[in-house]
């Protein structure tokens, strides 16, 4: 079974700074990675998909690389609604969550 | 818009069943199928299984093997998971998802709103 590894726990980020994610997997995964985002009180959202490819409706500032093990989200100018959990995904298997609050 | 919506929050005692539902619109719901993940209070997400709206074809996780049953009912385009032996443990948000797959990979777009379960005696 794929494990995936997201860090940091909690990232702290003041508005209108980059944030940057990491989801690693304990063996490769090609380019098979999503990213959701989800707020308190709120289902999960799609964000990414395929490791670098936006979901219909999510803004450019929000982007997905790499392949294999090593995964990055960055928010590249992180506003009000940005702060939430990003949880990464591979098949079945979800990442533990990062949470991005307000610095 | 494609959307999911699910039943309301329900609340069982120790060893009783529950069945949540997912009514899809927006789509053509026999296209793709559909997927069950859950999180626990304070926890992250847990995937339950996944149902095809097709043919029946079903996936559980091993730990829920003989307690879930995930059905389609595609006259009304509507998804359940019927989960019983209910423990305290399971109390959770159960969620449906639209499952996107392709020969390699697969994500889950959109959501259902989530039907929290609340197991206690």
């Amino acid at each position: 079974e794929i494990v995936m590894t997201q860090s940091p726990a909690t990232l702290s980020v003041s508005p209108g700074e980059r944030a940057t994610l990491s989801c690693r997997a304990s063996q490769s995964v090609r380019s098979y990675l999503a990213w959701y985002q989800q707020k308190p009180g709120q289902a999960p959202r799609l964000l990414i998909y395929g490791a670098s490819t936006r979901a219909t409706g999510i803004p450019a500032r929000f982007s997905g690389s790499g392949s294999g093990t090593e995964f990055t989200l960055t928010i590249s100018s992180l506003q009000s609604e940005d702060f939430a959990v990003y949880y990464c995904q591979h098949q079945e298997t979800f990442g533990q969550g990062t949470k991005v609050e307000i610095k | 818009q494609v959307q999911l919506v699910q039943s309301g929050a329900e609340v069982k005692k120790p060893g009783a069943s529950v069945k949540v539902s997912c009514k899809a619109s927006g789509y053509t719901f026999n296209t793709y199928g559909i997927s069950w993940v859950r999180q626990a209070p304070g926890q992250g997400l847990e995937w339950m299984g996944w149902t095809s709206a097709n043919n029946g074809k079903i996936n559980y996780v091993q730990k829920f093997q003989g307690r879930v049953t995930m059905t389609t009912d595609t006259s009304t385009s509507t998804a359940y998971m019927e989960l019983r032996s209910l423990r305290s443990d399971d109390t959770a948000v159960y969620y449906c998802a639209r499952d996107i797959a392709t020969v390699t990979t697969n994500w889950f777009d959109p959501w259902g709103q989530g039907t929290l379960v609340t197991v206690s005696s």
